[in-house]
């Protein structure tokens, strides 16, 4: 089945020490999203990658940075986790074509983090 | 204003009962709207999505749009226990690809 994949599900990190969350997709999805979930809030979208064109969101933290290799794969990278970036990290895929405004996202399992 | 506004809840409604969810949203272009299902500690699952003025019904799911009053809602029928989880509504905006979410409403469905 076609899909969303992330990994690790669940990571644990130390206050400073820098880690990389994985997704890969199977669903050739031209775009790629990251979102940070705290508990009983809404997703927020981090940054998402358009083909090969990186979008940031004006309040994303310098410290997240991503990078897509290839159309299947993309990460987030953490520079030196904070407390507060203890959250689900969720990444999601659509197809956009044309105008792009009737287009799902499916999102993968997701990736707690916890930083101790 | 936020963006997307729920209702709050949490909603507890009896099994065989009609859950109603409410989601206003405040961008007036907005073209696409979405609800997701959460189960806790688990990722959003789409459940439906809607795009032009009415109803839309997918097995015990009816989804309402009234983009004059800026309005979408769903409705489950004949709620079950396996219902229970958080629900969130999803719009797009700035008549982009980009949604934004509202904080979800929690569903209880007792037995």
């Amino acid at each position: 089945d076609a899909m969303v994949i992330q990994n690790p599900r669940y990571q644990v990190t130390q206050f400073g020490k820098p880690v990389t969350l994985s997704c890969s997709q199977t669903l050739n999805h031209n775009v790629m999203y990251w979102y940070q979930q705290k508990s009983s809030q809404a997703p927020k979208l981090l940054f998402h990658y358009y083909d090969k064109d990186f979008n940031n969101e004006a309040d994303t933290p310098d410290n997240f940075q991503s990078r897509r290799p290839n159309t299947s794969f993309c990460f987030l990278d953490i520079r030196s986790p904070g407390l507060g970036d203890a959250a689900m990290y969720l990444c999601a895929t659509s197809r956009v074509s044309g105008q792009g405004i009737y287009n799902e996202q499916f999102f993968g399992p997701g990736t707690r983090l916890t930083v101790l | 204003q936020k963006e997307v506004e729920q209702n709050s809840g949490p909603l507890s409604v009896p099994e065989g009962a009609i859950a109603s969810l409410n989601c206003t949203y405040s961008d007036r272009v907005s073209q696409s709207f979405f609800w997701y299902r959460q189960y806790s500690g688990k990722s959003p699952e789409l459940i439906m999505s809607i795009y032009s003025n009415g109803d839309k019904e997918d097995g015990r799911f009816t989804a309402q749009l009234n983009k004059a009053s800026q309005y979408v809602s769903l409705l489950i029928r004949d709620s079950q226990p396996s219902d229970s989880a958080t629900y969130l509504c999803a719009v797009n905006v700035a008549n982009d690809y980009k949604l934004s979410f509202g904080a979800g409403t929690t569903v209880t469905v007792r037995a």
